[in-house]
């Protein structure tokens, strides 16, 4: 079964640093990768997915990576926000329907 | 935008109560799925659907059941709630048929509290 482990599980940085959040898996048969955003009591939201034949996926502020056959991925927050505090979650799928295998979390805390 | 939505925010039931809970999508998506979040132990998939009337259980089904009448609703209903079921259940969709290529989109959740 695909175990998923994020770390750092918690972070704090002052605004304006770049955030680097870590995400690995044990079975590098994924067909994707997904990056999540999650405020307290809220549902997720999605930020990046991520192909398995793609090593990289941009959007504004954010950069994931993906090093399938490390079973890595990495979520990268350029010029951290005090809006950007919320915990991040990342999911690969290992399964042709698209089910999500999360990992626990990493809770991101940005200091104005 | 892809919308999800939830039929109640919060949720209280008395133990042995019927529940159902409702998920809605509006964008024709064939995938269906119902999460339950809890905390140190994450986010774990309960049933999912793939098309209307075809269900899948997930990693921890018991206790629960699904329904699909429609493409765009998917019903998670727990028979005769008991206190360990008191959790964050979150619905998500995605547009697939097996290739699972494509990405998933959450529900804002509902708090079930079950006394």
């Amino acid at each position: 079964k695909q175990e998923v482990t994020q770390i750092p599980a918690a972070l704090s940085v002052p605004e304006g640093e770049n955030l680097v959040l870590n995400c690995s898996f044990t079975d590098s048969a994924i067909y994707n990768l997904q990056w999540f955003r999650q405020d307290p009591g809220k549902g997720l939201t999605s930020l990046l997915l991520i192909q398995s034949s793609q090593r990289e996926q941009t959007s504004g502020r954010l950069n994931a990576s993906l090093d399938k056959s490390s079973g890595r991925s990495t979520l990268y927050i350029a010029a951290s926000q005090p809006g950007d505090s919320a915990t991040y979650l990342c999911a690969p799928t290992t399964d042709s329907w698209g089910k999500l295998q999360f990992g626990a979390g990493t809770q991101v805390v940005v200091t104005p | 935008d892809v919308k999800v939505t939830q039929s109640s925010r919060y949720l209280v039931k008395r133990t042995g109560e019927k529940v159902f809970l409702e998920c809605v999508q509006d964008m024709d998506h064939e995938n269906m799925f119902w999460y339950r979040q809890d905390p140190g132990l994450g986010l774990r998939l309960i049933y999912f659907s793939y098309d209307v009337k075809m269900k899948e259980k997930g990693d921890i089904p018991e206790g629960y059941s699904v329904s699909r009448e429609k493409k765009e609703r998917f019903s998670l209903i727990l028979e005769s709630a008991s206190t360990n079921q008191t959790s964050m259940y979150l619905c998500a969709s995605s547009p697939q048929g097996t290739s699972g290529s494509y990405e998933q989109y959450f529900g804002p959740g509902t708090r079930l509290t079950v006394t």
